[in-house]
C-alpha cells in the first residue's frame, strides 16, 4: 500500500518554462513534507520543504505548495533551466519520530535547451 | 570529504554469500539512516540510529539484515546468505537530529548490490 504517490514517472519542458511536478498522499499523520532532488548515481540531496501549518513555500525558483484537504502537494520551477533535470522525490514525514522519510517512486524531469 | 562516505560503490556476490556495506557520516550527525532503493523505485526506510542506538528497525526486511553504529560514528549493515532480491542501491544518510531541519538528511553516493 503506498502512502505516497508520484503518479507521472517523467516530465519533459521547455528550458524557460514552468515545471509542475505532483505528489498524492494517503497518511493524514503526515506532517512535514520534503521534496529531494537526484542526479544519476548520486544520492538524493534536500530541495525544498513544507510544514503543514503552511500551503505554500517559495525558495527561489523552487514553489511548494500544499494542500492538506487533498493530500496533494506540488513542485513549482520557474522558470525551468536544463540543469534542473534530474529525479525529484515527494518524501513526507511525521514530526517527532525518527524523521522516517517514506518516499515516492519519484519523477524523471528533463529540461529541454 | 566533509560528505556522507560510502564503501565499496559497487559489489557483486554470489547467492548464499554474506556482504558487509560500510558507511562514514559527517561528522557530529548524531542521527544515521539505512535505506534500500530497488531499480526504479524510490528508497525504503531500513534502521536508524541515534548515536549507537538503533531505535528503529522496522524496515529490515528479514533477520538476514543487521545494523550496526557501535561508537555512534562509523555503520556497518550486514547481510547474510544474500538473495537476489537483495541487488538494490543501498544509501546511507546522516542528519543533526533534533537540532537541524526536519528530514533534512544528507545522504551518500550509496552502494551498489549485484547479488549472481
Amino acid at each position: 500500500d503506498q502512502q505516497v504517490k508520484q503518479n507521472s514517472p517523467s516530465l519533459s519542458v521547455q528550458e524557460g518554462r514552468i515545471s509542475i511536478l505532483n505528489c498524492d498522499y494517503t497518511n493524514s499523520m503526515f506532517d512535514y513534507f520534503l521534496w529531494y532532488k537526484k542526479y544519476p548515481a548520486e544520492g538524493p540531496t534536500f530541495l525544498i520543504s513544507i510544514s503543514s501549518i503552511k500551503d505554500k513555500n517559495e525558495d527561489g525558483r523552487f514553489t511548494v505548495f500544499l494542500n492538506k484537504s487533498a493530500k496533494h502537494l506540488s513542485l513549482h520551477i520557474v522558470p525551468s533551466q536544463p540543469g534542473d533535470s534530474a529525479v525529484y522525490f515527494c518524501a513526507p514525514l511525521v514530526q517527532g519520530g525518527s524523521e522516517k522519510l517514506v518516499f515516492g517512486k519519484g519523477t524523471k524531469l528533463t529540461v529541454n535547451p | 570529504g566533509a560528505g556522507v562516505s560510502q564503501s565499496p560503490r559497487y559489489k557483486v556476490a554470489k547467492r548464499g554469500q554474506d556482504v558487509a556495506l560500510r558507511c562514514d557520516p559527517i561528522s557530529g550527525h548524531v542521527s544515521l539512516f539505512w535505506y534500500q532503493q530497488a531499480l526504479g523505485q524510490g528508497p525504503e526506510f531500513l534502521t536508524y540510529f541515534q548515536n549507537e542506538a538503533q531505535l528503529d528497525k522496522s524496515g529490515l526486511p528479514s533477520d538476514r539484515f543487521f545494523a550496526e553504529r557501535p561508537e555512534g560514528s562509523v555503520s556497518t549493515l550486514k547481510i547474510q546468505r544474500t538473495q537476489q532480491e537483495d541487488s538494490a542501491v543501498y544509501l546511507c544518510a546522516s542528519s543533526l537530529g533534533p537540532s537541524g531541519r526536519p528530514g533534512e538528511l544528507f545522504f551518500g553516493e550509496g552502494s551498489r548490490l549485484t547479488v549472481l
